[in-house]
């Protein structure tokens, strides 16, 4: 059974459209999150749930919206998808907040052409 | 701010050479995770160091925390080609309380080739 799972794992789309990812985690953990990894493999986190509701949301153009519909699942929603949006995205989930172990998806290649 | 520096950023190597990976700071961090990622997966957790100059093993690994929690190192005896990875270092983000909050703060990395 896969841990923290995403879906899809490749997306190839236009400009402008608009996008979904979706996580979900069999941990049964109370904490999720979303990171972005550029071209440069630099890692750095977009959004963070606590058991559904937003604790962390970092300098993220607000055309991204995460939603939590239970606490295993937290899914990312990306409007008028832009070409600077072309990255890695990965899901990845906690016990709780503030403890340090993540666990991370395989993550989701987006590539806006 | 808190940022953690890797170095070096690129590492090509040949079997069974030794290497060693570093990860610093100007901020004090209340631990220090590695983790290693592979293409097209996802960072996987190595090892948490938490007391300043702790010294933990895994197999060829070792990896060492500063005295004074700003820096680690990773050291790797007798490198192979399943040693390949991104390695990344990572600490939790301080509130601005000095407590800690559940997103970490990651280096930009160390890619390293093992060559057979």
């Amino acid at each position: 059974d896969t841990a923290v799972s995403q879906t899809p794992k490749y997306l190839v789309t236009q400009m402008g459209n608009d996008k979904s990812i979706k996580c979900e985690q069999n941990l049964g953990h109370d904490t999720m999150y979303w990171y972005k990894q550029d071209s440069k493999k630099f890692l750095k986190i977009m959004f963070s749930y606590n058991n559904k509701e937003l604790i962390i949301n970092e300098t993220v153009p607000n055309r991204f919206s995460p939603k939590s519909p239970d606490k295993a699942h937290l899914n990312l929603h990306i409007n008028s998808l832009e070409l600077g949006d072309s990255a890695v995205y990965f899901c990845a989930s906690s016990q709780w907040e503030g403890k340090e172990t993540q666990y991370f998806g395989p993550g989701t290649r987006l590539l806006v052409l | 701010t808190q940022l953690l520096e890797q170095s070096p950023q690129f590492l090509s190597i040949q079997e069974g050479e030794n290497l060693t990976v570093y990860c610093n700071s100007s901020s004090v961090f209340s631990s220090l995770q590695w983790y290693r990622q592979e293409p097209g997966e996802g960072p996987v957790l190595l090892v948490t160091v938490v007391t300043g100059g702790e010294v933990k093993k895994l197999k060829r690994l070792t990896f060492q925390f500063g005295d004074a929690r700003k820096d680690s190192s990773l050291h790797i005896t007798a490198a192979q080609p399943g040693d390949t990875g991104l390695y990344l270092c990572a600490g939790p983000r301080l509130t601005n309380y000095g407590g800690s909050q559940g997103n970490l703060i990651f280096g930009k990395g160390t890619k390293l080739s093992v060559k057979p």
